[in-house]
């Protein structure tokens, strides 16, 4: 079946700090691959996508590359900011198929 | 655009009732899905619309129910309230099937 794993946080980074999410995938068929981001009290928003193997979703100094070869789909930003502190979701969708999610990585970015 | 709206935003009900919670899509789009959120289980998927069909349905009892009109709005109904149904309840539209989601804010819903 078609699942996301992602990196079970929480995750605390001090501001400018080098973020790192790791997320790997299973999928029968070729998926898309997304970042969601939630903050409190709000819905999901769409944070970047890539739907092909090698390609790289970047939105807001984030990036992702999707990786075939590893089945992955990492999500990194150089330097973060305390407006950065959310929930961070991985997920993947295979045409006719419903979108699957990850658990989700809170991340905090102190000042 | 506008995006997708839900109401109500917050509801309070008591174990037994029923509730219907409504989705406004983004205009466009055909297709709405469901989603329930809980601290303990994530995100899980009820179900999906797409022109009035669905399309895909996830792991729920029959007490959660959906529907899709003609102008792509979408409701979903719970029955008989129990407490472990309290959760954020997330629509998301898109264009077509395979297409980027687009979420709401979404409906706290507790059950007293």
């Amino acid at each position: 079946g078609n699942s996301v794993t992602q990196m079970e946080g929480p995750v605390t980074l001090s501001e400018e700090a080098f973020l790192t999410i790791n997320c790997t995938y299973t999928a029968t068929g070729y998926p898309s691959l997304f970042w969601y981001v939630q903050y409190p009290g709000e819905g999901l928003q769409l944070l970047l996508k890539a739907t092909k193997a090698d390609d790289k979703g970047s939105n807001k100094g984030f990036e992702a590359t999707y990786r075939k070869e590893t089945t992955s789909f990492h999500l990194e930003k150089g330097s973060v900011q305390v407006s950065d502190s959310a929930v961070y979701f991985c997920a993947l969708r295979v045409i006719n198929n419903d979108m699957r999610f990850g658990a989700g990585t809170r991340l905090t970015v102190k000042p | 655009k506008a995006g997708v709206t839900q109401t109500p935003r917050y509801l309070i009900k008591t174990r037994g009732q029923q509730v219907t919670l409504s989705c406004s899509p983004i205009s466009g789009h055909r297709s709405v899905s469901w989603y329930q959120q809980t601290p303990g289980q994530g995100l899980q998927f009820l179900f999906e619309y797409f022109s009035e069909t669905q399309r895909n349905k996830g792991n729920f009892p029959g007490r959660f129910s959906g529907r899709q009109f003609s102008n792509s709005r979408s409701e979903m109904n719970v029955s008989t309230l129990e407490l472990g149904d309290s959760a954020l309840y997330l629509c998301a539209s898109s264009p077509g099937q395979a297409d980027t989601q687009y979420f709401g804010p979404g409906t706290r819903l507790t059950v007293l």
